[in-house]
């Protein structure tokens, strides 16, 4: 199995611009999270489906983060307009169970 | 939150040595997994103790629960450069979310 897949694996953005990210879980797994990474704050859950329903969006900061998830096998974390407070590593990871997550590779997003 | 709580921040030691990170939760849990990662990439899971388990071992880790203390501990015995990382606890009763993790610096 290819692993969780994350892209783009860099961005750098102008302010005000939308962002996003986008993740391919693990075949047959029924749990998907967004976690975002900085120095300051550590590693936060944003965000984690369950069967493609959003069960807990209680990290998602502010309005201007949003996440779907289509379809088993995909899931968009978008942000508009972003923030130069926004930039992080942002980590999608994905579970059959809640015993073992698979993370990818993260998004390093920096926003300018 | 209720997020593991790691601890130290963060750990010096001379490689062949032993390093020991502990975790505090706060709530009943089902298991706890310690993780770690290596800069710039993403979380590894290292090993997963049950509520019912209290010491499991896998090649060179060694981990201990209690939970009545609600605390757990990873021992990485002779500790080697590669092993410098950031190492994270997570439960399943937190939703996997991590704490800020101990920082692991194994010197040559």
């Amino acid at each position: 199995d290819a692993g969780v897949i994350q892209s783009p694996r860099h961005e750098v953005t102008e302010m005000g611009q939308e962002v996003t990210l986008r993740c391919k879980p693990i075949s047959g797994h029924d749990y998907l999270f967004w976690y975002r990474q900085t120095m300051m704050r550590g590693l936060e859950l944003l965000i984690y489906f369950n069967n493609n329903v959003p069960i807990d969006d209680s990290g998602m900061p502010e309005d201007r983060f949003s996440a779907k998830m289509p379809n088993a096998s995909f899931s968009t974390l978008k942000i508009q307009p972003s923030e130069p407070r926004d930039s992080a590593v942002y980590f999608c990871a994905s579970t059959e169970v809640l015993d073992t997550i698979y993370f990818g590779e993260g998004s390093w997003l920096t926003v300018v | 939150s209720q997020q593991g709580e790691e601890d130290p921040q963060a750990l010096s030691i001379q490689e062949g040595e032993n390093a020991t990170m502990n975790c505090s939760y706060k709530t009943s849990i089902n298991n706890l997994q310690w993780y770690r990662q290596n800069s710039g990439r993403g979380l590894v899971h290292l090993i997963l103790i049950r509520s019912n388990e209290r010491e499991k071992h896998s090649g060179r880790l060694r981990v201990t629960l209690d939970t009545s203390k609600k605390s757990s501990s990873l021992l990485i015995t002779a500790s080697r450069a590669a092993d410098t990382a950031s190492y994270f606890c997570a439960t399943d009763e937190s939703k996997l979310t991590f704490g800020q993790g101990t920082i692991l610096t194994v010197h040559p």
